[in-house]
C-alpha cells in the first residue's frame, strides 16, 4: 500500500537556524513527489513537483531533494514568514490518486 | 487572477440535511479532486476527475457524491451528513498529465463544515 511519512511533526527553529525536514515514501513506481505549504485556515500552496532520485528543486530559502525511498525539503536560514505546515505528497504509476502526509509543522522564531 | 473558488466557506448543517459544496477553477485544468483533512489523519483523499463525465473513488468516498458534468465546475454532495463529515474540505485542480509527469494541484481556500 502507498505510504507516506513525515518528520518530525513539529519543529521549532530560530531565525537563521538551517535544518531539514524528512519525507519517506512506500509506492509502487513513483509518477511524482510533490512538497506544499500550507498557512493556517489556508489552502496547501504548491512548492516542486520531484520526479526522480537524484533530482533537486530550490525556490527562494527551499531546496528539496530525492532519493528512491525519501525527499528532504532544506531550509536554508529561515526567516519567521516561512512558518507554515509543510506536506509532502507522492503519486504513484498504478494509479491517479494522490497520497498525502501529515506534515510538518514549522515555527521560525525571531 | 488563475484560483480555484469553493463556496460556501463556512457551513453549520444539520444531520440528513442534503448540502452542496461548490468547486469552481478557471484554469481550463482537466484533473480535479476533493479531500478532507482533520487533525492527526492528514489530507484524504474523497473523489477525483480525470475530465467532463470521468470521476472515481478516491480513499474516503463513503457519504460523498460528486458529478463533472462541466470542465470547470465539480461540486461535493452530501446527500444525508452525519457529524463524522465535520471537517475542512478541499477542492483542488491541476492541469493535464504529460506523459508519466503530473503538475501540481492548485487548492481553493477550503471549506469548514460542522455537522450537528
Amino acid at each position: 500500500e502507498d505510504q507516506v511519512t513525515q518528520s518530525p511533526e513539529a519543529l521549532r527553529l530560530q531565525e537563521g537556524e538551517s535544518s531539514s525536514l524528512n519525507c519517506s515514501y512506500t509506492v509502487s513506481g513513483l509518477r511524482g513527489l510533490f512538497w506544499y505549504r500550507q498557512d493556517p485556515g489556508k489552502g496547501p500552496e504548491f512548492l516542486f513537483t520531484l520526479y526522480s532520485a537524484g533530482e533537486e528543486k530550490e525556490k527562494e530559502r527551499l531546496k528539496a531533494t530525492l532519493t528512491k525511498k525519501e525527499s528532504f525539503l532544506h531550509i536554508t536560514a529561515p526567516k519567521p514568514e516561512d512558518s507554515a505546515t509543510y506536506l509532502c505528497a507522492v503519486m504513484s504509476n498504478t494509479g491517479n490518486q494522490f497520497y498525502f502526509g501529515t506534515g510538518t509543522s514549522l515555527t521560525v522564531i525571531p | 487572477e488563475a484560483q480555484v473558488t469553493q463556496n460556501p466557506r463556512y457551513l453549520i448543517t444539520v444531520t440528513g440535511k442534503k448540502l452542496t459544496v461548490t468547486c469552481s477553477q478557471n484554469m481550463n485544468h482537466e484533473y480535479m479532486s476533493w479531500y478532507r483533512q482533520d487533525p492527526g489523519l492528514g489530507l484524504r483523499q474523497i473523489y477525483y476527475s480525470m475530465n467532463v463525465e470521468v470521476t472515481d473513488k478516491g480513499d474516503v468516498p463513503e457519504g460523498y457524491k460528486v458529478s463533472r458534468k462541466e470542465k470547470r465546475n465539480f461540486p461535493l454532495i452530501l446527500e444525508s451528513p452525519s457529524p463524522n463529515q465535520t471537517s475542512l474540505y478541499f477542492c483542488a485542480s491541476s492541469s493535464k498529465r504529460t506523459g508519466v509527469r503530473h503538475y501540481g494541484y492548485t487548492f481553493g481556500s477550503g471549506t469548514r463544515l460542522t455537522v450537528v
